[in-house]
């Protein structure tokens, strides 16, 4: 098993539609998450982190975290062209200082 | 705003070269990280450094050194570049909120 899993879709939504991205992990007691966007060519940002069980919202996005589900997700709203890009979660195994584990990402394609 | 910088954004080399890769930052940060990208497997990690003179091996550091002699700079090295080394590889500094990453550098070997 994979330590952090993600759909590698792609994922086509139509422009203002929510858009839903998941991602699970395998270490029970990772204690920090966080997704990141990349353009095509282009490296990742960060654009969420979540610590602690429920929602985390900002702006468009929200992350949702379930520990005891071991699922950690992304939700866009309204989402736009410029939202199309690989999203990649990452999850911050326990110990081991900042390092992090990446899943290998979900395209993501906003259809006009 | 962290800013981590990579001195190129393309390389080409040969097969069997000693090829150096550079990153800087700009932030004081102790934690610094070496990853290779490539279509369907992710972000790699193949070393990491806590502090100036500390490397630590990442999953897959065969083929590979580090060197940290000072804070701000971490680098990679390809003893003897090979062909499955052509990879993106991304430089990343972490201040205890995530990552910042690099531009990267599109390493070719021919």
């Amino acid at each position: 098993q994979k330590e952090v899993e993600q759909n590698s879709g792609p994922l086509s939504v139509p422009e203002g539609a929510i858009a839903s991205l998941n991602c699970t992990y395998s270490d029970r007691v990772s204690q920090s998450f966080f997704w990141y966007r990349q353009y095509s060519g282009k490296s990742p940002e960060l654009i969420m982190s979540i610590y602690s069980n429920g929602d985390k919202e900002d702006g468009r996005f929200t992350a949702q975290l379930n520990k005891a589900s071991q699922y950690v997700s992304l939700l866009i709203r309204d989402s736009q062209p410029s939202d199309s890009a690989t999203y990649l979660c990452a999850v911050k195994p326990p110990g081991g200082g900042n390092k992090l584990t990446f899943g290998t990402g979900t395209q993501l394609k906003v259809e006009l | 705003d962290v800013k981590v910088t990579q001195s190129s954004r393309y390389l080409v080399k040969r097969t069997g070269e000693k090829v150096f890769l550079e990153c800087v930052q700009d932030m004081d940060h102790e934690n610094m990280f070496w990853y290779r990208q490539d279509p369907g497997l992710g972000l790699r990690l193949i070393y990491f450094s806590y502090d100036v003179k500390m490397k630590e091996k990442g999953d897959i550091p065969e083929g590979y050194s580090v060197s940290r002699e000072k804070k701000e700079r971490f680098s990679l090295i390809l003893e003897s570049a090979s062909t499955n080394q052509t990879s993106m590889y991304l430089c990343a500094s972490a201040g205890g909120y995530g990552y910042t990453f690099g531009s990267g550098t599109r390493l070719t070997v021919v």
